[in-house]
């Protein structure tokens, strides 16, 4: 069975400039999350989709959204990016969100300048 | 409000004992949990335990759970240069629908 396949795996941003991550959760898994994991602030939750709902948000402002489309595959979007929005996006899935066994992919490494 | 706390490195020798302690404050958390992450990888869940145990073994790991001191434990034995990761703690939040992640302890293993 194929694992979470995020992508890209590396994007260089300026500031001002908006982004758009993609997540293809494990086949038949329901629950797509994502996190954002820094050196000083570590993993930090974003949001939590399930057939296409979010049903969860974390406390990040209004920049950072987010969509589940109906296979299941997610995407998230930051607009008018900080530097500190310089951070590896780890998203995870799982069958249906009601566990803490989360699959994680690789991230993708977000670097703005 | 919700928190786990972890301590960041830990350093031992191949072969020797490697124990990580986490402390939490969320006691109605159902399960808490160990993920190992690994250079330049995603998070890898390695095991949990259910809140009304006290301890669970896998193998070389050894999970213990303090409930009333809200301490949680991972004993990994014969610890390999294989190990080397960071380990996190992790609780679910109050709604159930996300995990509260500590900072992550950084396993350093020596030959």
């Amino acid at each position: 069975k194929a694992g979470v396949t995020q992508t890209p795996r590396y994007l260089i941003k300026t500031r001002g400039q908006q982004v758009t991550l993609s997540c293809s959760p494990i086949s038949g898994h329901r629950s797509v999350s994502w996190y954002q994991q820094t050196p000083g602030q570590g993993l930090q939750f974003l949001f939590e989709y399930f057939s296409e709902t979010q049903r969860n948000k974390g406390n990040f402002p209004g920049r950072f959204s987010g969509r589940q489309f109906s296979n299941s595959r997610s995407e998230m979007n930051v607009s008018t990016l900080e530097l500190g929005d310089s951070a590896l996006y780890l998203c995870a899935s799982s069958p249906t969100g009601e566990t803490g066994e989360l699959f994680f992919g690789e991230g993708s490494r977000l670097t703005v300048l | 409000g919700e928190d786990v706390e972890q301590s960041l490195f830990l350093s031992v020798r191949e072969g020797d004992s490697s124990v990580i302690n986490c402390t939490y404050t969320d006691s109605s958390s159902t399960y808490l949990y160990w993920y190992k992450q690994e250079p330049g990888a995603g998070l890898q869940l390695l095991t949990y335990i259910f809140s009304n145990m006290d301890m669970k073994q896998d193998q070389r790991l050894t999970v213990l759970l303090n409930k009333k001191d809200k301490h949680l434990s991972l004993r990994i034995a014969d610890t390999q240069t294989g190990d080397s990761a960071i380990y996190f703690c992790a609780e679910n939040n109050q709604a159930g629908t996300a995990l509260i992640f500590g900072k992550g302890t950084t396993l350093s293993v020596s030959s």
